[in-house]
């Protein structure tokens, strides 16, 4: 599966749009990129999950550009709660066995700030 | 809907000493995951179970074994544990969607927090 690779940190203050960049150059056809979103000592919770362009839910945004090397996950307007560690993950996808185990790496350490 | 549950939550062992972890999937879910989280770090793949049966392993040795039930929960054991087994325990359920050959989004518990003096 390809790497990821993103910020370890990153601050930002309550209202504020947050944008992490994840990269994964090495992304195959059968690859989606997956973000999770954990709390300390909780597991971690499913945000959002893409394949190419933009998709968006109830929580965040999530940006692939054509060539799907990298994608951001935007999260509107921030507040306290958000302050969490988030994985960029590359699933693949549809290779008849079944989602492979989940690769994490170490994340990005959100902290927003009053 | 309960969710993914795991337990117990908290677990002090002694180095040598055998654990066993409990996971029962979220409603409707047939495919159970188990990761180890060491503090500071990203979770780690230990295995996957479907159909009662070990589909895919991570990188961890045979002292870490596991088992599904009929009912789709799961166990978790540990043999001959080492100071360096101390982590949070996760388990995350999914659906296997057999019409489209992929499994749906990870729903991941609580956690075991195992610690080994």
């Amino acid at each position: 599966l390809a790497k990821t690779t993103q910020p370890i940190s990153m601050d930002s203050y309550e209202g504020q749009e947050v944008n992490i960049t994840c990269s994964h150059n090495n992304i195959a056809t059968n690859d989606y990129i997956t973000w999770y979103q954990q709390f300390p000592s909780q597991g971690p919770r499913f945000i959002i999950q893409g394949y190419k362009t933009k998709v968006t839910n109830e929580v965040a945004s999530l940006f692939i550009p054509a060539d799907r090397k990298s994608s951001t996950l935007s999260l509107p307007r921030v507040s306290l709660s958000d302050t969490a560690v988030y994985y960029c993950l590359v699933e693949r996808r549809g290779s008849g066995g079944g989602a492979d185990g989940l690769t994490f790496g170490k994340g990005t350490h959100l902290i927003i700030q009053p | 809907d309960a969710g993914v549950t795991q337990s117990p939550t908290h677990l002090i062992k002694t180095r040598g000493q055998q654990v066993t972890l409990r996971c029962s999937p979220k409603s409707g879910h047939d495919t159970v995951s188990w990761y180890q989280q060491a503090l500071g770090q990203g979770p780690q793949f230990i295995f996957q179970y479907y159909e009662e049966e070990e589909r895919q392993r991570g990188n961890f040795p045979d002292r870490f074994s596991g088992h599904q039930f009929p009912n789709y929960s799961s166990e978790l054991n540990v043999n001959a544990l080492l100071l360096g087994d101390s982590a949070l325990y996760l388990c995350a359920s999914s659906l296997f969607r057999l019409d489209r050959r992929m499994n749906t989004e990870a729903f991941f518990g609580q956690g075991t927090r195992l610690t080994v003096v």
